[in-house]
Formats: C-alpha cells, sequence, structure tokens
C-alpha cells in the first residue's frame, strides 16, 4: 500500500515570497490533516479536511495561509506571504475518516513532510 | 499551560536498557492516547494506542495509561540503536490530535 506523498521535500524562499506544498493521501482515506511542526516542538494541526469539506481549520493563519482539497483527494497548502516564523515543517496526513463504527479516533498515517526554510 | 506537557530530553541510553517515556496533559476529555515514533526527517508512524487506563503491551513497548492522574507513559524493553528516534505522545478528543514536543532518545551500541 503506497503511503502518504508530499512535495516538494525541501523549499527555501525568502520572507514575503509565496510558497505551495502538495499532498496525495493513502487512496480511499476520506480525511485528510496538514500539521505544522516547528523544531523542537510536536505536530500542530493546521486544517482537516474530510472529502472536501473543512472540518476545522481553527488553528490556520488565514491571513496568510490557504488549502484546498478538491475532488477530495489531493490536496494543496499556500503561504503567501511568507514570513520568517513559518519555517518548519508541513506534514500531511491521512485516515479512513469519521466513522460511526470506529468510534471517536482513526489512526492518521503521516506523509515525510516538506521542509521549508523562510530566509 | 499546554494541554500536553512532554519533557524533550534528549535521553541517551546503553543498548539493552529499558527506555522509559511519559507525558502529563491537562484537558479531561481527551478519549484516545497514542505513542508515535519519528525518526529524522520521516514523518511521525504509529507505535501504539490505548484508551483505557491500565497497561498494554505490544513486544518490547508498553504503553500505560493512569487516567486519575492525567498521565502516560511508555516503556521501551531491551533497547536496541534502531529505537533510536524521536517519541512522540498524542492524545485524541473527537479525531483532533494534541501532540507533545517530543523526546529524543538516541540507544548507543
Amino acid at each position: 500500500e503506497a503511503g502518504v506523498a508530499q512535495s516538494p521535500r525541501y523549499k527555501i524562499i525568502e520572507k514575503r515570497q509565496s510558497v505551495a506544498f502538495w499532498c496525495n493521501p493513502i487512496s480511499g482515506h476520506a480525511t485528510l490533516y496538514w500539521y505544522q511542526q516547528i523544531l523542537g516542538q510536536g505536530p500542530k494541526l493546521l486544517i482537516q479536511f474530510q472529502n472536501n469539506g473543512v472540518v476545522d481549520d481553527s488553528q490556520l493563519p488565514k491571513d496568510r495561509f490557504s488549502a484546498e482539497r478538491l475532488k477530495g483527494v489531493d490536496s494543496t497548502l499556500k503561504i503567501q506571504p511568507a514570513k520568517l516564523e513559518d519555517s518548519a515543517v508541513y506534514l500531511c496526513a491521512s485516515s479512513f475518516g469519521i466513522r460511526e463504527e470506529a468510534g471517536e479516533w482513526e489512526t492518521q498515517y503521516f506523509g515525510p513532510g516538506t521542509r521549508l526554510l523562510v530566509l | 499551560q499546554k494541554e500536553v506537557e512532554q519533557d524533550p530530553g534528549p535521553l541517551s541510553v546503553p543498548e539493552g536498557a529499558i527506555v522509559s517515556l511519559n507525558c502529563t496533559y491537562s484537558n479531561s476529555a481527551f478519549q484516545y492516547f497514542m505513542w508515535y515514533r519519528q525518526y529524522s526527517r520521516k514523518g511521525p508512524e504509529l507505535l501504539m494506542y490505548t484508551y483505557s487506563s491500565g497497561n498494554k503491551e505490544d513486544g518490547r513497548f508498553t504503553a500505560q495509561v493512569d487516567k486519575s492522574s492525567k498521565y502516560i507513559s511508555l516503556f521501551i524493553r531491551d533497547s536496541q540503536p534502531s529505537d533510536s528516534a524521536t517519541y512522540l505522545c498524542a492524545m485524541s478528543v473527537y479525531y483532533k490530535l494534541s501532540f507533545g514536543a517530543g523526546t529524543t532518545v538516541t540507544v548507543r551500541a
């Protein structure tokens, strides 16, 4: 079974530039997550999609970050304009989704992440 | 106060030693408790999860949850150099994960 794919793996940009990250979840997974992991910290949820609808974006800095999941499969996360403090690893994860028979938790499978350095 | 507190270490142990990791949390609504392992430049991978107080074993790994004290632990027996990684505790309420900062563990051969 193929895992979660992310690209690019690394990106270096200057502050105020824009950048976009791409994620392809595991086939059949309805739920997709974007996390930000700053060095020395645990991942922090930015946005959660169920199919192509947003479930939770309460921690997404909406003045500069945007995300979309067209057709309920691939997703892109964009930062415009970037700030120095956006330097982090951006992780994408996916899970089967919110299902009544699964209870209230599903295993999330993480991609390798995109390392962003803002200079 | 953070919802999930985890000592970042680092922790260095000799091969064969028992590794003990722990986290505390403040949100009593957390229902599921997980440990993830993250190798350098990789995404986190799920090691173990549990939803009840008590112990759960899986090979060399034991997860322990004490809901009354809001405290969870992970023990790694007979540690190997391949166990060198960052270990993240995570807790969930309705599909939303909250992570600790992670503890970096090095097992010396």
